[in-house]
């Protein structure tokens, strides 16, 4: 079975600072997806990621596949407050499923 | 452009009733469609996929089944509601044949079982 373990689980910042959200596994994949994801709603897919140490920007969002596709980070530089929302991150192994994350709660206060 | 939509929005269902959400996809032929249930503020709990009308694959044993009488149609249900059957409850579809297993999802129906 294939497990995505999310650090941290919640994280609660100021507006302007920066923040970092792990998504780690024991288990290669061969693309990672991170997902946004706001109260009743169904997530929103932010980016893939295909390439061992692949980096992706998104406006002020970084997102980042290890080397050896077994793991990836988000970072946010200078966090709003409309960046608060559930982040999920999903590995696919070339089946039709995905492997979900537990999930980071963030909440950037104004 | 591809939709997906989800229906009812809310439920609230009393113990033992019977259940039946619905999912529909536009814009997309033969798409992979996927039932999720979503705890709290949590990770998403794959309950069953299909890659095709009338095959469903059941990931969790449970008081849920599911149905895909149509394409794009996908069916959720249960002949008897459990108090722990309540959620968000997610449908999710995917291109048959997978690039980078991208998964596009609906906005999702919150059911409570009283």
């Amino acid at each position: 079975t294939q497990l995505l373990e999310q650090s941290p689980q919640f994280l609660s910042i100021q507006e302007g600072e920066n923040l970092t959200v792990y998504c780690n596994s024991s288990s290669v994949f061969s693309s990672l997806q991170w997902y946004r994801q706001e109260p009743g709603e169904g997530p929103v897919l932010l980016v893939t990621v295909v390439t061992g140490g692949e980096v992706k920007k998104l406006k002020r969002l970084t997102f980042q596949f290890g080397d050896a596709r077994k793991d990836s980070s988000l970072h946010i530089t200078a966090a709003q407050p409309g960046d608060t929302g559930l982040y999920l991150c999903a590995g696919n192994n070339a089946g039709n499923m995905l492997t979900f994350g537990g999930g980071t709660r963030l909440m950037v206060k104004p | 452009s591809q939709t997906i939509h989800q229906w009812p929005a809310t439920l609230v269902q009393p113990v033992g009733s019977p259940l039946s959400l619905e999912c529909t996809v536009e814009g997309t032929s033969n798409p992979n469609l996927y039932w999720y249930r979503q705890a709290a503020g949590r990770g998403l709990q794959l309950l069953f996929y299909s890659v095709g009308i009338g095959q469903i694959s059941s990931e969790v044993p449970q008081n849920l089944s599911a149905s895909r009488p149509q394409d794009r149609q996908f069916i959720l249900s249960s002949k008897k509601l459990l108090l722990s059957d309540s959620g968000f409850y997610l449908c999710a579809w995917s291109y048959l044949s997978l690039d980078e297993g991208e998964q596009f999802f609906g906005p999702g129906t919150r059911l409570t079982v009283l």
